[in-house]
């Protein structure tokens, strides 16, 4: 069973459009929400962070909005460019996990179309 | 230069055989992971180590078994390999102390078993 949810499976998107992946979680535990960006043939890499005491952060054009009530986190990519085109994945921890173990969605692979 | 290396990175195998998956940092993380990753299930905790001769099993570890015996290497092995065992398979490391400290990813191994 998936601890954290992750949706779509897959989109496509032009060239300086919105891509939007959402993630929803249960454990009310979790206080870090990673996202990581693999492109083919290489290991993920940290792209941004959240913690639950803010509700939004950007860098760049890349946008993490969090609804603690809610148990929702999306990714917001602005601008998008064929270069984003990549797979993301939500994740999350919890402080009580001293091995900081990470829960990961299932994954969402962006195309982004010239 | 330093970081996370994993070998092979490509390998062919036969059900019943061993193989061994070999991850090397260069940081000296404490804490090492290992993942595999299939297309729906994102990527799934395999095992975990603290230090050296400090290991814990995560998600899926069932048919693979791991050892650190040096801070700087964390090998998975594969005792009988079976097709259900095919996979990307990532090695992650990340520094001691929880801090949102974020895990490092090598580049992966894709391991397929005929």
């Amino acid at each position: 069973q998936q601890q954290v949810k992750q949706s779509p499976q897959s989109l496509i998107v032009q060239k300086g459009g919105i891509s939007i992946i959402n993630c929803a979680y249960e454990n009310t535990a979790f206080d870090y929400f990673p996202w990581y960006q693999q492109f083919p043939g290489k290991g993920p890499a940290l792209l941004i962070a959240i913690r639950p005491d803010v509700s939004e952060k950007k860098e760049g054009r890349f946008t993490i909005s969090f609804n603690k009530s809610a148990k929702q986190f999306s990714l917001h990519i602005m601008d998008s460019q064929p270069g984003d085109s990549a797979t993301y994945f939500c994740a999350a921890s919890s402080r009580q996990d001293s091995w900081g173990k990470l829960q990961f969605g299932a994954g969402t692979q962006v195309v982004v179309t010239p | 230069d330093a970081g996370i290396t994993q070998s092979p990175r490509y390998k062919i195998t036969e059900t019943g055989r061993q193989v061994t998956l070999m991850c090397h940092q260069t940081w000296s993380h404490s804490y090492m992971f290992w993942y595999r990753q299939d297309l729906g299930h994102g990527l799934r905790l395999i095992y975990y180590s603290a230090a050296a001769d400090i290991t814990d099993k995560g998600e899926v570890p069932d048919g693979y078994v791991v050892s650190r015996s040096k801070t700087e290497n964390f090998p998975l092995t594969l005792e009988s390999a079976t097709r259900s065992q095919t996979s990307v398979y990532f090695c992650a490391s990340r520094p001691q102390g929880f801090d949102y400290q974020p895990q490092h990813f090598g580049d992966g191994t894709r391991l397929s078993i005929l």
